[in-house]
C-alpha cells in the first residue's frame, strides 16, 4: 500500500538553528499539507499545498516557517530559526486529485533544547 | 466556529468491552466532512472513517461503529469487544474546506487491559 515517508523520524536541535523536515507524498498526489501535534496536544493544520504554491496557512505558519516542494518527489518544511515551543511531533500529509482523505506519514518528532 | 470537542480525555476498559468515544463538533457550513483518526502508541495518524454532512447513514466495519447525527452535532465511534491492539489515541476531525484543513478535537485516550 502506497505510504507517506517522513525523515527524520526524530530530530534533536539547539535553538536558533534551522532545521528542515522532510516527506515523501505518495507519487501521483497532488495536495501536500503539514500539521503539527505539541506533546499530550490536538493536531494543528500548519500549512496546505498545491501546485507549486501555498494554498492556505495557519496564523501557527510564520515567518519562520517556509514550505517547498524541490523536486518531483519531496516536499519539505523548513523551520529557520528553532525556538523552544516548535518541539513537537510534524505529520505530512497528502492527497490525490478528487480524492477525499489525507493520508498521513509516521510523523517527525523534533526537539529543540 | 469551526470547533471539535471530545469531552472525554482517557477511557480505560478491560478487554471485549465495549467502549464509545464521544465527539460533537460546531460549524457555519452546511457542507462539511467529519473524520476520525487512529494514533497507536507508534504515533502515526491512520484514517479510519469519513462521513460528509449529508450522509447520516451509520456505518458499521467490524467491530467499528459509527452514530453521526446532525441534529446534535455528533460523530461519536463505537469499538465493540475492544482488544489490546485498539489501545491508542482516537482524533475525531472536521474540515469545511475543499483544502482539507482539518481541525481536530483534543483526542481521546483508550487504554484496553487484558
Amino acid at each position: 500500500e502506497p505510504e507517506v515517508t517522513q525523515t527524520p523520524s526524530h530530530q534533536v536541535t539547539q535553538m536558533g538553528q534551522e532545521v528542515i523536515l522532510r516527506c515523501v507524498p505518495i507519487s501521483n498526489h497532488l495536495y501536500f499539507y503539514w500539521y503539527r501535534q505539541i506533546l499530550g496536544q490536538k493536531v494543528e493544520f500548519l500549512v496546505s499545498f498545491y501546485n507549486n504554491e501555498i494554498s492556505e496557512k495557519s496564523e501557527i505558519f510564520d515567518d519562520q516557517f517556509s514550505v517547498e516542494r524541490p523536486d518531483g518527489s519531496n516536499f519539505t518544511l523548513k523551520i529557520r530559526s528553532t525556538k523552544l515551543e516548535d518541539s513537537a511531533m510534524y505529520f505530512c500529509a497528502s492527497r490525490g486529485h478528487g480524492a477525499n482523505v489525507l493520508t498521513f506519514g509516521a510523523g517527525s518528532r523534533l526537539t529543540v533544547l | 466556529a469551526q470547533k471539535v470537542t471530545q469531552a472525554q480525555t482517557e477511557i480505560s476498559v478491560v478487554e471485549k468491552e465495549d467502549v464509545t468515544l464521544d465527539c460533537v463538533y460546531e460549524t457555519r457550513d452546511t457542507t462539511y466532512y467529519l473524520f476520525w483518526y487512529k494514533q497507536p502508541p507508534s504515533g502515526e495518524l491512520v484514517f479510519l472513517i469519513r462521513r460528509n454532512s449529508f450522509d447520516e447513514q451509520n456505518e458499521i466495519s467490524g467491530r467499528y461503529s459509527w452514530n453521526f447525527q446532525k441534529s446534535t452535532s455528533s460523530f461519536n465511534f463505537t469499538i465493540t469487544a475492544s482488544q489490546v491492539v485498539d489501545s491508542a489515541v482516537y482524533f475525531c476531525a472536521l474540515t469545511w474546506t475543499n483544502d482539507y484543513k482539518l481541525s481536530f478535537g483534543a483526542g481521546t485516550t483508550v487504554t484496553v487491559r487484558a
